[in-house]
């Protein structure tokens, strides 16, 4: 079993949609968590991290973590062309002097917006 | 205030050839992290490296891998005796420090195809 599961998709919606991503995990260790967005050929680029559970806001994404379920999401409304892309949700232990700054990673979720 | 910096972008490499890959981190940042993403897959880390240290080499493969990061000049990922297997997107990123509480900033990669 993976630590980090993701739904590689591919994810196709109509421009103006609400999308929702997620991920599970199986870690209880986790407490950061990242999403990041890359587009084909390109870097990964971070959006968004949240610490431990609750929900965070910025424009129109919105992540959300439930640890109690070992679950995060990522929402993106009013989706644009420009959002397609590939979505990567990213983990990490964090604190104390075991931290060694590594990432997991799930597969990425392709994410097609039509106009 | 340039980026992370890799090159080449991209590389190409005979079966049994040695390939080293360059990194150069973000102005200020002394720690700098190798991540491998294989066709269709997420990214798998490989190593954490600060100035003059590996700290984390968990991910590395055995045999043929090496990384360092030397006081002067960038970060190199050196594969020795490369095998198809090893064709593959590998992304560098940096941090000013043990920030992967909050993400780290990755550069645009480099692309090894081994024929």
């Amino acid at each position: 079993q993976k630590e980090v599961e993701q739904d590689p998709g591919p994810l196709s919606v109509p421009e103006g949609a609400i999308v929702s991503l997620n991920c599970t995990y199986s870690n209880s260790a986790f407490q950061y968590f990242m999403w990041y967005r890359q587009y084909s050929r390109k870097g990964p680029e971070l959006l968004m991290y949240t610490y431990s559970s609750g929900n965070k806001e910025d424009g129109r994404f919105t992540a959300q973590v439930d640890k109690s379920s070992k679950y995060i999401s990522l929402f993106i409304r009013d989706s644009q062309p420009s959002d397609s892309a590939t979505y990567l949700c990213a983990m990490s232990v964090g604190g104390g002097s075991s931290n060694t700054g590594k990432l997991i990673f799930g597969q990425g979720t392709t994410l097609q917006v039509k106009p | 205030n340039a980026g992370v910096m890799q090159n080449p972008r991209h590389l190409v490499r005979r079966r049994g050839q040695e390939a080293r890959l360059r990194c150069s981190p973000m102005k200020g940042h002394s720690h700098v992290y190798w991540y491998r993403q294989l066709p269709e897959e997420g990214l798998k880390f490989m190593v954490y490296l600060q100035k003059e240290n590996i700290i984390d080499e968990s991910g590395m493969p055995k045999e043929r891998f090496s990384a360092e990061f030397p006081k002067e000049g960038p970060s190199i990922l050196r594969i020795q005796q490369v095998v198809r297997g090893d064709s593959a997107a590998y992304f560098c990123a940096s941090s000013p420090g043990r920030a992967a509480n909050y993400g780290y900033t990755f550069g645009s990669g480099t692309r090894l195809t081994v024929v």
